[in-house]
């Protein structure tokens, strides 16, 4: 069974930084793995999505990475402001297209 | 946005009645999905559909059924509500790659 573990569960950083949040899974035999945002009271909002042959993403200020024979999958966010403040959240998917997420990294930055 | 809605968006409900959320998409998703989210789970899949009366069970789907009669509708019941399905349940769409979420519905159960 698919287990998806984030850390750190919260992270408080002050704008401007640079920061990196942790993805790891147990199965590498995943077929994308996706990450998402969520603001509070809101539903999901895909940021990235790797496929399993790639090995990192960029998006404007985000960047993902993906190390399947690690089972490990990094979000970079640069220059952070305080509109990044949100839960992120990663999932794998497997073969069967079904996601297993993460509990998620809240992330608040600081003014 | 993938052009997905669910209703209601909140709901409170008494111990013991049945209730059934809707979650309707434009986008011609094969793949739809009924997940829970409660603090200290994360997100946890009900049920999943991969194509019209095709539906299978997730990793929580004790007391709950569901249906899709239409591509674009897919049908979460809760035979008889009990306090435990008190959470956010979220739909999500998607093709072979990607899922998308919709709003959110928040339950209550009394």
């Amino acid at each position: 069974k698919q287990e998806v573990t984030q850390i750190p569960a919260a992270l408080s950083v002050p704008e401007g930084e640079n920061l990196v949040l942790n993805c790891s899974f147990t199965d590498s035999a995943i077929y994308n793995l996706q990450w998402f945002r969520q603001d509070p009271g809101k539903g999901l909002t895909s940021l990235l999505l790797i496929q399993s042959s790639q090995r990192e993403q960029t998006s404007g200020r985000l960047n993902a990475s993906l190390d399947k024979s690690s089972g490990r999958s990094t979000l970079y966010i640069a220059a952070s402001q305080p509109g990044d403040s949100a839960t992120y959240l990663c999932a794998a998917r497997g073969s069967n297209y079904k996601l297993t997420f993460g509990k998620g990294t809240l992330l608040t930055v600081n003014p | 946005d993938a052009g997905i809605t669910q209703s209601p968006r909140h709901k409170v409900t008494e111990t013991g009645t049945p209730v059934t959320l809707r979650c309707h998409q434009t986008e011609n998703h094969r793949y739809m999905y009924w997940y829970r989210q409660d603090p200290g789970h994360g997100l946890r899949l009900i049920h999943y559909s991969y194509g019209v009366k095709d539906t299978d069970k997730g990793e929580v789907s004790d007391g709950y059924s569901v249906s899709r009669s239409k591509t674009e509708d897919f049908l979460l019941t809760l035979e008889s509500a009990t306090s435990s399905q008190t959470s956010v349940y979220f739909c999500a769409t998607g093709d072979a790659y990607e899922q998308y979420f919709g709003p959110g519905t928040r339950l209550t159960v009394t």
